[in-house]
């Protein structure tokens, strides 16, 4: 099975930087996801991590270290409108159906 | 086209009824899903269609019947559910293989009430 883990609930304010973890157990890693569902609506796809590394992709990067079973997603510059809740998604041993944590709600205020 | 639809955004149903819903994608995703969500928890893998062959079924009570009736469509038929299926319902495509660019899309949702 998997095990993944990330916080429940950030806060942090807006201009600020904050970092969403995200820990996983499992056999096999594939990749990793970081998708951003905000109230009500679907998730939206934001970066995938295979290799170790940090990936950038303008205000958000995402950070993957597959030894220590370990990836991070930076926001930088917050706005208001990244309140939302941050999901980490792993796929492992060869499947591509995504397994989800439980998400981190993210919290931005002025 | 990177859209994936669905209807009806939002059913009230009661626990006698037979509804459905629909989801419809053009991407040529060969992967189809459905999720239930509760409000604050990530979304809970129900079905997977691959190919539009049934593929995993995650235990899910038989009052949830799906069909997809070709490789654009999907359906979720629901008959006597109980107010605890109250959820927001999810569907989403990809393609069947894993790296980069094959994540998932999602649809809007829908939101279902069972009265």
């Amino acid at each position: 099975g998997q095990n993944i883990d990330q916080p429940t609930e950030m806060t942090a304010t807006e201009g600020a930087i904050v970092q969403i973890n995200c820990t996983y157990q499992t056999s096999g890693f594939n990749g990793l996801f970081w998708y951003q569902q905000h109230a009500g609506e679907a998730p939206t796809f934001l970066s995938y991590n295979v290799l170790d590394g940090l990936e950038e992709k303008g205000r958000f990067s995402s950070f993957l270290s597959r030894s220590k079973g370990y990836s991070y997603l930076l926001l930088k510059e917050l706005q208001m409108k990244d309140s939302a809740s941050y999901l980490c998604a792993v796929t492992s041993g060869g499947s591509y159906i995504p397994t989800f944590g439980r998400g981190t709600s993210l919290i931005v205020h002025p | 086209d990177t859209e994936v639809t669905q209807t009806p955004k939002h059913l009230v149903m009661g626990m006698t009824n037979k509804k459905s819903l629909k989801c419809e994608q053009h991407m040529g995703h060969r992967a189809m899903y459905w999720y239930k969500q509760k409000a604050k928890k990530p979304p809970e893998l129900m079905f997977v269609y691959s190919y539009e062959k049934l593929s995993i079924n995650e235990s899910v009570p038989s009052r949830f019947s799906p069909e997809c009736p070709n490789s654009s469509l999907l359906n979720l038929h629901l008959h006597a559910l109980q107010p605890e299926d109250s959820a927001l319902y999810l569907c989403a495509s990809s393609q069947d293989r894993q790296g980069w660019g094959y994540e998932q899309y999602f649809g809007p949702g829908t939101r279902l009430t069972v009265t």
